[in-house]
């Protein structure tokens, strides 16, 4: 069974500063991973979609990166800004359709 | 772009009494629809998948009986949770799937059963 983790649970940083969140994954055998968005009591944005044969994408300030034989992910934020402040969460499909399967979460507050 | 639909956004229930919440794809045709459930400060669980004209499939460890999943049609699913109890207050979130394989998450649906 797929499990997927995120460290930190929590990050402070000051504004400007970049920030680098990590997402692990126990099975390598991955479709694709996904970072979201989530803002307190919101829904999910979704941020980058990175496919098993690429090893990274971005998007503006944003970039991720897959090393699927470590089976990890790093979402990077350059130059961070307060309203970066929220809840980020990478997941992965299981093997039988789209069913995501979620990391706990990185509460990221970027103070002024 | 593609836009998912959840209502009510929130909804305050009696305890006991049972609450429909509705998932909707826009302006895309979904015969694939997930529910997850979220607790506060925890991450999200899926709870079962909705395929269009046949039976949810239901993760282990949620009732079926309890969380009535319909789709009955490509562009409507909804959630029932029936005899609500307080501990079924959470943050209910839906995600459909178009026929290039991108999905879509809806805004939420926050329960508060009192």
């Amino acid at each position: 069974k797929q499990e997927v983790t995120q460290i930190p649970a929590a990050l402070s940083v000051p504004e400007g500063e970049n920030l680098v969140l990590n997402c692990s994954f126990t099975d390598s055998a991955i479709y694709n991973l996904q970072w979201f968005r989530q803002d307190p009591g919101k829904g999910l944005t979704s941020l980058l979609l990175i496919q098993s044969s690429q090893r990274e994408q971005t998007s503006g300030r944003l970039n991720a990166s897959l090393d699927k034989s470590s089976g990890r992910s790093t979402l990077y934020i350059a130059a961070s800004q307060p309203g970066d402040s929220a809840t980020y969460l990478c997941a992965v499909p299981q093997a039988a359709g789209n069913k995501l399967t979620f990391g706990g979460g990185t509460r990221v507050l970027v103070k002024p | 772009g593609a836009v998912v639909s959840q209502h009510p956004s929130w909804v305050i229930c009696k305890s006991g009494t049972s609450v429909k919440i509705e998932c909707r794809s826009l302006d895309f045709q979904a015969t694939t629809m997930f529910w997850y459930r979220q607790f506060p400060k925890q991450s999200l669980m899926l709870m079962a998948t909705s395929n269009e004209g046949s039976k949810a499939t239901y993760e282990q460890g949620v009732e079926k009986d309890k969380f009535l999943i319909n789709h009955a049609s490509l562009t409507l699913s909804t959630l029932t949770v029936t005899s609500a109890h307080p501990e079924d207050s959470s943050f209910y979130i839906c995600s459909a799937r178009d026929d290039q394989g991108t999905i879509y998450f809806g805004e939420g649906s926050w329960l508060t059963v009192v």
